[in-house]
């Protein structure tokens, strides 16, 4: 375990459902990502929250809606979504701030398996 | 914007012999970093290994190891004396060492690894 949780590990839904997937670190972290990982493609970096504020939004649909209520709490919230939005959706965390941030590594949840049908 | 590829969509290797996972990146900055994270079947993602672009040094975890390539943009990933326990897909990743906290990844390769 990497100190990073997330539930529920799997999850199907219809397309007019609403849900959100909850992710808690453990680790002090300061910075929440979202990512989704579909087959054979690259992950797919979703939102980031850094100190409690969203400070990327990669062109994601609106029915996937963030909330970042603390700095070890992250949920993503899913309404009327399509069968492609299926996928492996992981959530990570780590230290935001440092003179070189790229020193700080990503820790990463076992992940939520999303199947809309 | 930056691009990482990974070109071998599978590999195998036998138990105890050597395989080299291949990256290569896209960026025009100078200062970066390098991972490599594995994801076993149904298990979470870890970190296996790090490299600083400015270090000209290549960076070695146990029978993990790097080879950095600045100016060919090439960053492979050496597993020696390979294990049933290595099977997993890898991941190749560049972060900017300036600009915010975005991972950007590879496809991933599926290592297997026969006994």
């Amino acid at each position: 375990e990497t100190g990073v949780t997330q539930t529920p590990r799997h999850l199907v839904m219809g397309m007019t459902n609403k849900k959100s997937l909850k992710c808690e670190q453990h680790l002090g972290h300061n910075a929440m990502y979202w990512y989704k990982q579909s087959a054979k493609k690259p992950l797919e970096l979703m939102f980031v929250y850094s100190l409690e504020e969203r400070v990327e939004n990669n062109s994601v649909p609106s029915r996937f809606s963030p909330e970042c209520p603390n700095s070890s709490h992250l949920f993503l919230h899913l309404h009327t979504l399509q069968p492609e939005d299926s996928a492996l959706y992981l959530c990570a965390s780590s230290q935001a701030q440092g003179a070189h941030e790229g020193e700080h590594e990503q820790f990463f949840g076992p992940g939520t398996r999303l199947t809309v049908l | 914007a930056q691009t990482v590829t990974q070109s071998q969509p599978e590999m195998s290797v036998q138990e105890a012999e050597t395989v080299t996972l291949s990256c290569t990146y896209d960026t025009s900055e100078s200062d970066y970093y390098l991972f490599w994270y594995k994801q076993p079947p149904s298990r979470q993602m870890i970190l296996v290994i790090r490299q600083e672009a400015y270090k000209q040094q290549n960076a070695t975890e146990n029978r993990f190891s790097v080879n950095f390539q600045k100016a060919a943009k090439s960053f492979s990933l050496k597993i020696s004396d390979s294990q049933l326990g290595d099977a997993a897909m890898y991941f190749c990743a560049y972060r900017s060492a300036l600009y915010g906290n975005k991972l950007v990844f590879g496809a991933g390769t599926i290592l297997r690894v026969k006994s």
